[in-house]
């Protein structure tokens, strides 16, 4: 089966840099990615890794080491409107497709 | 459509009865994604269309689920007799193609059963 970790809330200050880290086990690996949920609404993706290193998109950062079973959502710049749910997937591909599994999501509270 | 729309946007049912969700994908893409999400918990995955077909129903909690894809589009999940503990959020999400990875998620049918 799959295993997926993070943690369940973390704090953070306006302006500033956080990194929210994700853990997996999993067999049929084939790539992780973070999503973002605003209470009441929908996931929305932010980002994919399939190989190993640093992704980068504008504030947004994700990293991935496969060996490790390991990835980081790294947010710069924080604005209130980041205060939300920060989803960790990872995906399989099976005889049934792109199959992802959810962790339970880390709820960021932005503060000034 | 611009994105995944989901209908209705919130279902209150007693136990017992049967309810039936409805989604419908972005136009063009061929995997559809049924997923599920109770208070304070992850997305938990219950079913996955490519075309018309559900080759994994590996997340469907009990027999008292199903869902089925017509026409390659619209998706209905049906929950029949249903319990307390059915009462989340049911997403769906679709993607251009089964090896495509990005899902596109809507915004959710949030159903109450008394």
């Amino acid at each position: 089966g799959q295993n997926i970790d993070q943690p369940t809330e973390m704090t953070a200050t306006e302006g500033a840099i956080v990194q929210i880290n994700c853990t997996y086990q999993t067999s049929g690996f084939n790539g992780l990615f973070w999503y973002q949920q605003h209470a009441g609404e929908a996931p929305t993706f932010l980002s994919y890794n399939v190989l190993d290193g640093l992704e980068e998109k504008g504030r947004f950062s994700s990293f991935l080491s496969r060996s490790k079973g390991y990835s980081y959502l790294l947010l710069k710049e924080l604005q209130m409107k980041d205060s939300a749910s920060y989803l960790c997937a990872v995906s399989i591909l099976t005889g049934g497709g792109n199959k992802l599994t959810f962790g339970t999501g880390t709820q960021l509270k932005v503060e000034l | 459509g611009a994105g995944v729309s989901q209908s209705p946007s919130n279902k209150v049912t007693e136990k017992g009865k049967d309810v039936e969700l409805r989604c419908d994908p972005i136009s063009g893409h061929t995997a559809l994604y049924w997923y599920r999400q109770s208070l304070g918990q992850g997305l938990e995955f219950l079913i996955y269309f490519q075309g018309n077909s559900a080759p994994d129903k590996s997340g469907l909690p009990s027999d008292r689920f199903s869902a089925e894809r017509t026409g390659g589009s619209v998706s209905t999940l049906t929950i029949q007799r249903t319990q307390q503990e059915d009462s989340a959020v049911y997403l769906c999400a679709s993607s251009l193609r089964r090896e495509a990875g990005e899902q596109f998620f809507g915004p959710g049918t949030r159903l109450t059963v008394l």
